[in-house]
């Protein structure tokens, strides 16, 4: 069974950095990309990137470029979004997902999701 | 790449069909036969129901179908029922290992 477990919820001041985890089981890590989605309070899903463990190459959505790290652990089974200086826009919850079909973005799993608060 | 553009809500009774649009650009669901479909529960992780423009995942109920002409993915609830009500989303490919979702639909069984 395929499970994508992620870390716990977070608070955070306006300015820092925050690391969130997502831990893969139940598939070959290297065998599919890693995606990271936003969801804002009340608004809708928005893809911020993806890296391929096999080759740790990452693509980023324009909109976060140069506040974004995307990294992978192979050894770990695990994949991290790095998010650096936070804004209250950013609080939100966090979801990782992998494309196991097409690996065009046919999210078939997901993590549980990670809430980040921003807050002074 | 900016979000597709879906109605913000829709709705019918149970036993009706209902059908949620979601339109791009030839540079994403005009482009491409990657278009997905989600369906998200308050305080849960979207679950896929649709993928490759219309396939089903296993699991999913048939009541779930979906199609694309030209810019605009279009996914359709036949027969609702309660449980179908939730938040929807389209997403697709944009090119470049680029993706990009819909704006989202909320679904309300009257």
């Amino acid at each position: 069974e395929v499970q994508m477990v992620q870390s716990g919820s977070e608070v955070r001041k306006p300015g820092t950095t925050v690391k969130i985890s997502c831990k893969v089981s139940g598939y070959t890590f290297t065998d599919y990309y890693i995606h990271w989605v936003q969801q804002a309070p009340g608004k809708g899903l928005e893809w911020m990137g993806l890296i391929d463990p096999e080759d740790d190459e990452t693509i980023y959505a324009e909109k976060f470029q140069g506040r974004i790290t995307i990294t992978a652990d192979t050894s770990a089974d695990t994949a991290y979004l790095d998010l650096s200086s936070l804004r209250s826009e950013d609080t939100a919850v966090y979801y990782c997902a992998t494309d196991s079909v097409s690996g065009y973005g046919d999210y078939d799993y997901w993590g549980q999701g990670t809430l980040i608060t921003v807050s002074s | 790449h900016s979000a597709l553009t879906q109605p913000p809500s829709a709705s019918g009774s149970p036993g009706q069909s209902v059908t949620i649009s979601c339109t791009g650009t030839s540079s994403d669901v005009g482009g491409y036969e990657y278009v997905s479909w989600y369906q998200q529960y308050p305080g849960k992780a979207p679950k896929l129901i649709i993928f490759g423009v219309n396939k089903r995942p296993s699991g999913v109920p048939y009541r779930f179908s979906a199609s694309k002409s030209g810019n605009t993915a279009s996914l359709t609830v036949s027969g609702l029922q309660t449980e179908d009500e939730a938040d929807y989303y389209c997403s697709s490919y944009a090119g470049s290992n680029n993706y990009v979702f819909g704006t989202g639909t909320k679904l309300t069984v009257l």
